[in-house]
């Protein structure tokens, strides 16, 4: 299966916790980008790197978050001190900077996170 | 700060029925994008926009895209209960991320 893949796909931690997700994206895509998504709501930015460079982040993405992409394959979301109001899915997705499906966006599977 | 809209957020409908999403967007952008999400499941594409004008359609789904407008339309021609999910429309801003839509859950019933 050569689609993005996430990890875990379900965590649930207390809070205070911190957590990481892991994201790998289509092998020839250099671009990736990590989502929100609450119940109800469409899914909102957080970040994106294209390659291992992070171009961009969401005032959404507050210090407790932070994002990695060390060689600019996959990525690594993490969260310090979660917050109840964390609790959220997160998408992840990739997309090429050139070619036929120029900036088409997939998404992965997502991480359910629950913050008790 | 770019704004997607969409509109009904929800809707009920009977198999065989057709009926139409709207997607408004507050900027101008060069590429739209549908996406189809069951519950519990992440996004899967269904169709990218990239001109004024464009007609895309698969199956029982065809979508449009007027820029001068900022609006594109998901039309749904003789409903099926396999179609009941929620769609969202995502507008790309720079750099190519997403802004999306608050979705439109629908439901098609017997």
């Amino acid at each position: 299966d050569t689609g993005v893949s996430q990890n875990p796909r379900h965590k649930i931690t207390k809070r205070g916790q911190n957590v990481t997700f892991r994201c790998d994206p289509i092998s020839e895509h250099n671009r990736l980008y990590w989502y929100r998504q609450t119940l109800g709501q469409g899914p909102e930015f957080l970040t994106y790197f294209q390659n291992e460079a992070q171009l961009e982040k969401s005032r959404l993405l507050s210090d407790r978050f932070s994002a990695e992409r060390p060689k600019g394959s996959f990525s690594t979301l993490e969260i310090q001190r979660t917050e109840q109001g964390d609790s959220a899915m997160y998408l992840c997705a990739s997309s090429a900077s050139q070619g036929r499906s120029y900036n088409e966006q997939f998404f992965g599977p997502g991480t359910r996170l629950t913050v008790l | 700060e770019l704004k997607v809209e969409q509109n009904p957020l929800f809707l009920s409908m009977q198999e065989g029925k057709n009926y139409t999403i709207y997607c408004n967007y507050s900027t101008t952008s060069d590429r739209l994008y549908w996406y189809r999400q069951d519950p519990g499941k992440s996004l899967e594409s269904l169709f990218v926009l990239l001109s004024n004008g464009a007609v895309k359609q698969e199956g029982r789904l065809m979508a449009s895209l007027d820029t001068k407008a900022r609006l594109s339309t998901l039309h749904i021609t003789a409903a099926v209960h396999d179609l009941s999910a929620t769609y969202f429309c995502a507008v790309d801003t720079n750099a190519g991320k997403s802004t999306f839509g608050d979705g439109t859950t629908l439901t098609v019933k017997p």
